[in-house]
């Protein structure tokens, strides 16, 4: 199994609203990404969890919060957005974070729309 | 910093044709360089990666070679298809105590014609 599946495919949310994003890989990965794309955009890093810690925030803002349940799963809990927040929301895992080597697997993404 | 600069977009083919995608980067020390593809409504997928210089990666009819004396590291293939329509990245990532967050290119649009 070389995959990673993110749900929904799909979000609508209001800027008052709570609601998570899913992310999950069964290939023993030990490092674990979320990353924002907005249009025409290359992805851009906000967190990076290693061995369930979370190592790298890029400063996103507090309405973004991770979390790692286990190795296999990556939540992103959403509160209080904002319509510029809109964008696709990407996962992706890893062997390790460190080594130059090591080769991410990027889920399909959720597209996320404010209103 | 390190920084990625990919020829800007789109680029348009009839199928067949030969491509060429140009990325030069820069950064210190020896990075490993990385070729992504994504198709319209999908996430990232390797194409293919060089570890360091000289080495040529390859996948699926694309090649890429690692040139240190230039900083680059262009997309090559032969003959495109259709499918082949997509957006691709080159990106960098160094580590050796630095950090190993990869660094995109703004990514560049191939679309190819039948």
């Amino acid at each position: 199994d070389t995959e990673v599946t993110q749900t929904p495919k799909h979000l609508v949310m209001g800027m008052t609203n709570k609601k998570s994003l899913k992310c999950e890989q069964h290939m023993g990965h030990r490092a674990m990404y979320w990353y924002k794309q907005k249009a025409k955009k290359p992805p851009e890093l906000m967190f990076v969890y290693s061995y369930e810690k979370l190592s790298i925030n890029e400063s996103v803002p507090s309405r973004f919060s991770p979390e790692c349940p286990n190795s296999s799963l990556l939540n992103l809990h959403l509160h209080a957005l904002q319509p510029e927040d809109s964008a696709l929301y990407l996962c992706a895992s890893s062997q390790q974070y460190s080594g130059l080597d090591n080769e991410q697997f990027f889920g399909p993404g959720t597209r996320l729309t404010v209103l | 910093g390190n920084s990625v600069t990919q020829m800007e977009g789109p680029v348009t083919l009839s199928e067949e044709a030969f491509l060429t995608i140009n990325c030069t980067y820069t950064a210190t020390g020896y990075p490993s360089l990385f070729w992504y593809v994504q198709y319209p409504g999908e996430g990232l997928q390797l194409l293919l990666k060089a570890t360091k210089a000289d080495d040529k990666g390859s996948n699926k009819g694309f090649e890429a070679t690692y040139r240190k004396e230039t900083t680059s590291f262009h997309l090559e293939k032969g003959s495109v298809q259709v499918s082949d329509s997509a957006v691709y990245f080159c990106a960098l990532r160094k580590g050796s105590g630095g950090s190993y967050i990869p660094t995109f290119g703004r990514g560049t649009s191939l679309i190819v014609h039948p």
